[in-house]
């Protein structure tokens, strides 16, 4: 069975700095998705960032972007130029391409953003 | 924002009570999914579904059960409230394809006394 772990229960990082969200996960399969969710305080759970697994380029989007390595099945969040919007839950996720109705969370990182 | 609703957003009620969670989305997904999140912690799938008719239950447990009766639709019933019930539920969809996002409902935070 897969499983995906999370091993930062919670980071601070100062504003406009850059902090990285580790993420790890196990599975035997060689296609599958990963993605980052984020979690607002009371709001509601939004996607940052997904990536491919048959795909070697890192995913980016804007200040977001990934670190894919997928022998070592790591699949870390760096956040440039950090807002205090960027406060929350991040959830690191798991889909595999054979059983897609099924995607598999980490337990999450809390990310506080330091004025 | 998703177009993804629940009803109630907060729910105080004694034990013993039947409940109705109620969650709908605007955007033709066929693919729906509850999940039970205590604050600040991990998701558990608790029910999904592959479109109309069709039912499954997650990885986690549950006394509730769940109906599709029409693609839109994915209400989450308790029969007899506990205060282990106690928790937040999020309601999420998404279409097919193996890179689709899932799309949150912004949740129904529950509270059995």
């Amino acid at each position: 069975a897969q499983t995906v772990t999370q091993s930062q229960p919670e980071m601070s990082v100062q504003e406009a700095e850059t902090v990285t969200l580790s993420c790890t996960y196990d599975t035997s399969e060689s296609d599958y998705y990963l993605f980052w969710y984020k979690q607002p305080p009371s709001r509601q759970m939004i996607l940052v960032i997904r990536q491919e697994a048959y795909k070697q380029q890192n995913a980016t989007e804007n200040r977001f972007s990934v670190n894919f390595q997928k022998a070592a099945k790591s699949f870390s969040l760096k956040i440039s130029d950090s807002q205090l919007g960027d406060a929350a839950m991040y959830f690191c996720a798991y889909r595999s391409a054979e059983v897609r109705d099924k995607i598999i969370f980490g337990k999450g990182t809390r990310l506080h953003i330091l004025p | 924002e998703a177009d993804i609703y629940q009803t109630p957003r907060y729910l105080v009620i004694g034990t013993g009570k039947k409940i109705t969670l109620e969650c709908s989305q605007t955007m033709g997904h066929d693919k729906m999914y509850w999940y039970q999140q205590d604050p600040g912690m991990e998701l558990h799938l608790i029910h999904y579904s592959y479109g109309v008719n069709s039912t499954e239950k997650g990885d986690l447990s549950s006394e509730s059960t769940v109906s599709r009766i029409r693609t839109e639709h994915f209400p989450l019933t308790l029969e007899s409230a506990r205060p282990s019930h106690t928790s937040q539920y999020l309601c999420a969809s998404r279409r097919g394809g193996g890179a689709a996002e899932q799309f949150f409902g912004p949740g129904t935070r529950l509270t059995v006394l």
